[in-house]
């Protein structure tokens, strides 16, 4: 079975301050990987998303996360966090096969509270 | 606008009584979630449907029930042999599962 480990369960950060989620997962095969998050309040929304291609993928509020097949990660980075990145960060992976292309596996989230 | 949406909000329910969620949706997706989200924890897959008439179980079924009769909906029946039912529930809806998911609100459900 697949599973998903976020090393970070609480991160603190001040404002202007460069962040990095570790992600690692457990899966042989293809996968594709998602990041999720959910500000306070809100729903849980798609970050950003990795299928094929440029290991390096952006996605939206200025994130970005980066693919290493070899280390099985997919870390979530952003250069300079502003105190409206609050929120939880969940990174998701589902193997890449149609028959099961649905059934995402989900780490157990990382709360980040940047100071302002 | 085109969304999930989950009710009720908050649910209470007595010990041994069966309760169902609801899980509608407009976006014309083919793929419906159940995940169960605990405190601490992330979320758990219960059951996920790819088409309708069909759906599967996911890691934590036991004492979960569901039916898949429209596209539109995707209800969750939690049974009285759920022994710790108390927690947040959310319903996902994709495309295909490899364009990621559109969730809900959530429904938390308290046994009293």
């Amino acid at each position: 079975a697949q599973s998903v480990s976020q090393h970070n369960h609480h991160v603190i950060l001040s404002e202007a301050a460069s962040l990095e989620l570790g992600c690692n997962y457990s899966y042989g095969g293809t996968v594709n990987l998602f990041w999720y998050v959910q500000y306070p309040g809100q729903h849980l929304q798609l970050l950003l998303k990795y299928f094929s291609g440029d290991p390096l993928v952006k996605g939206i509020k200025g994130f970005e996360a980066e693919f290493i097949k070899s280390k099985f990660s997919f870390n979530l980075r952003k250069p300079s966090v502003q105190w409206s990145d609050t929120a939880e960060y969940f990174c998701a992976v589902n193997p890449g096969t149609n028959t099961n292309a649905g059934k995402s596996t989900f780490g157990d989230g990382t709360t980040l509270t940047v100071k302002p | 606008d085109g969304g999930i949406t989950q009710s009720p909000k908050y649910l209470f329910r007595k010990e041994g009584q069966n309760v169902t969620l609801s899980c509608e949706q407009n976006l014309n997706h083919d793929a419906m979630y159940w995940y169960r989200q605990d405190p601490g924890q992330g979320l758990r897959l219960i059951y996920y449907s790819q088409i309708v008439n069909d759906f599967q179980k996911g890691d934590i079924a036991e004492g979960y029930s569901v039916s898949r009769e429209k596209k539109e909906s995707f209800p969750l029946t939690v049974t009285s042999a759920q022994k710790n039912p108390t927690a947040f529930y959310l319903c996902a809806s994709s495309v295909t599962g490899t364009y990621g998911y559109t969730f809900g609100s959530g429904t938390r459900l308290t046994v009293v």
